[in-house]
């Protein structure tokens, strides 16, 4: 079964930081990149960022350039996001999210999400 | 504010079409065919229903079409029923420093 399974809930503090965890299974792990998208209460989906899990090459939104890190385990097929000095406003659902393209030398993304994970809720509250 | 511009809602009755816009920008929408549409239920993660402008994935009702014109793109449902009523969003790579962009959001009612 083609599936993203995230890790469980979070509660942090301001200044703290976390690192959400999603397991791919039911298709080949390096071959597609993977992106992170994150949903404050009641709001708009935000794009975060993109990791190949072939090579591990990120790119981030620059809104959160210096914040925040993207790594992959290819030996558990699992992506990773941490993002660190956590704020109030930091408080969301966090997806990790499967994009289309191929991740081999030379490629690009599709740029859309066929797959996704069903979320983690991360609180930031003192 | 959303990259992006949506219709905060829109509605129709059982069987009527609606068309939900989605504008952008020369570097986003009107620039490149990475245009996509989900629809999201309450409490659920999003779901693709359209990508690449006017591509359906497999499994994905013929009712729910894409189209763009310049800087804007839009989805259209035809023939509503009771469960398209969601949030639909749009998005777009941009060829900004954030990659991705998306649209605040459309509510969907059936009336």
């Amino acid at each position: 079964q083609v599936q993203l399974v995230q890790s469980g809930a979070e509660v942090k503090k301001p200044g703290a930081s976390v690192k959400v965890s999603c397991k791919a299974s039911g298709y080949t792990f390096t071959s597609y990149y993977m992106h992170w998208v994150r949903q404050a209460p009641g709001q708009g989906l935000e794009w975060m960022g993109i990791i190949n899990p072939s090579g591990g090459s990120t790119s981030y939104a620059q809104k959160f350039q210096g914040r925040v890190t993207m790594t992959r385990d290819t030996s558990t097929s699992t992506v990773y996001m941490e993002l660190s000095s956590l704020r109030s406003e930091d408080t969301a659902v966090y997806y990790c999210a499967r994009d289309n393209g191929i991740a081999a030398a030379g490629t690009t993304p599709y740029w859309y999400f066929d797959l996704w994970g069903r979320g983690t809720l991360v609180t930031v509250s003192s | 504010q959303s990259a992006l511009t949506q219709p905060a809602s829109v509605s129709g009755s059982p069987g009527q079409s609606i068309t939900i816009s989605c504008t952008g920008t020369s570097s986003d929408v009107g620039g490149y065919n990475y245009v996509s549409w989900y629809q999201q239920h309450p409490g659920k993660a999003p779901k693709l229903m359209i990508y690449e402008v006017s591509n359906r994935p497999s499994g994905v009702s013929n009712r729910f079409s894409g189209s763009k014109s310049g800087n804007t793109a839009s989805l259209t449902i035809s023939g509503l029923q009771a469960e398209d009523e969601a949030d639909y969003y749009c998005s777009s790579y941009t060829s900004s420093s954030t990659y991705v962009v998306f649209g605040g959001g459309t509510k969907l009612t059936v009336l």
